[in-house]
């Protein structure tokens, strides 16, 4: 189980955010992060907790390791503003978090 | 360039079963695994199962262990999903994605279900 949070989440251009994602069990480094807009598929941004996937601005970040984890975006942009799901690939069933919405203020 | 793309949206009646296609292009079926995942309409993605495409093998979701088959066809690098006894829930959008690593690098276009009377 991944609890995600927030469930949404209020931001403007040039702000930097965090979303957290707390797993029921220890899964060492074994999450990814999403991002995923209306009428798409979700797309990787990050794997291995904090790797970077290929493509992706270097403006996103990834952290932790256990149970506790974490997304950043620093300065963003119009284009970031979207929904992001963390998974854990630690075991299965693979397990998602519920998602952040990330909205323009 | 890597791509899944998926065979198109689905009209189902209750009670009815839905197979839906995902032809792997660019790299071959067989080298990585594969994995499906639904969203239901306004919620969260959902995992449903995992298929090893070269051997065949298959790990369900407990959920829909009873109702759901996914199978391939090596020949025209394509994975299936298969789910019966369709009810209004089972109304969401089917992904197929690839796994590197265990993690899904790759998602396919994404297939469209409804199931109404």
């Amino acid at each position: 189980r991944m609890t995600q949070s927030p469930t949404s989440l209020s931001a403007s251009t040039g702000d930097r955010i965090t979303i957290t994602c707390r797993a029921s069990q220890d899964i060492d480094t074994y999450v990814a992060w999403y991002q995923q807009k209306a009428g798409k598929a979700p797309n990787l941004l990050i794997f291995s907790s904090s790797s970077l996937q290929s493509g992706v601005p270097s403006r996103f970040s990834g952290s932790g390791s256990g149970t506790d984890f974490s997304l950043t975006i620093n300065s963003l942009q119009s284009d970031d503003f979207a929904t992001y799901y963390c998974l854990q690939y630690y075991s299965r069933p693979n397990t998602f978090g519920r998602g952040t919405k990330l909205e323009i203020k | 360039q890597v791509q899944l793309e998926q065979s198109g949206a689905e009209v189902k009646k209750p009670g009815a079963s839905v197979r839906v296609a995902c032809k792997a292009s660019g790299y071959t079926l067989t080298h990585y695994d594969l994995n499906w995942v639904r969203q239901s309409p306004g919620q969260g993605l959902e995992w449903m199962g995992w298929m090893h495409p070269l051997s065949g093998s298959t790990e369900y979701a407990q959920k829909f262990q009873e109702r759901v088959i996914m199978t391939r066809n090596i020949s025209i690098n394509t994975a299936y999903l298969e789910l019966s006894s369709l009810t209004s829930d089972d109304s969401a959008i089917y992904y197929c994605a690839r796994t590197t690593y265990f993690y899904f690098d790759v998602w396919g276009t994404g297939t469209a279900v409804t199931v109404s009377s």
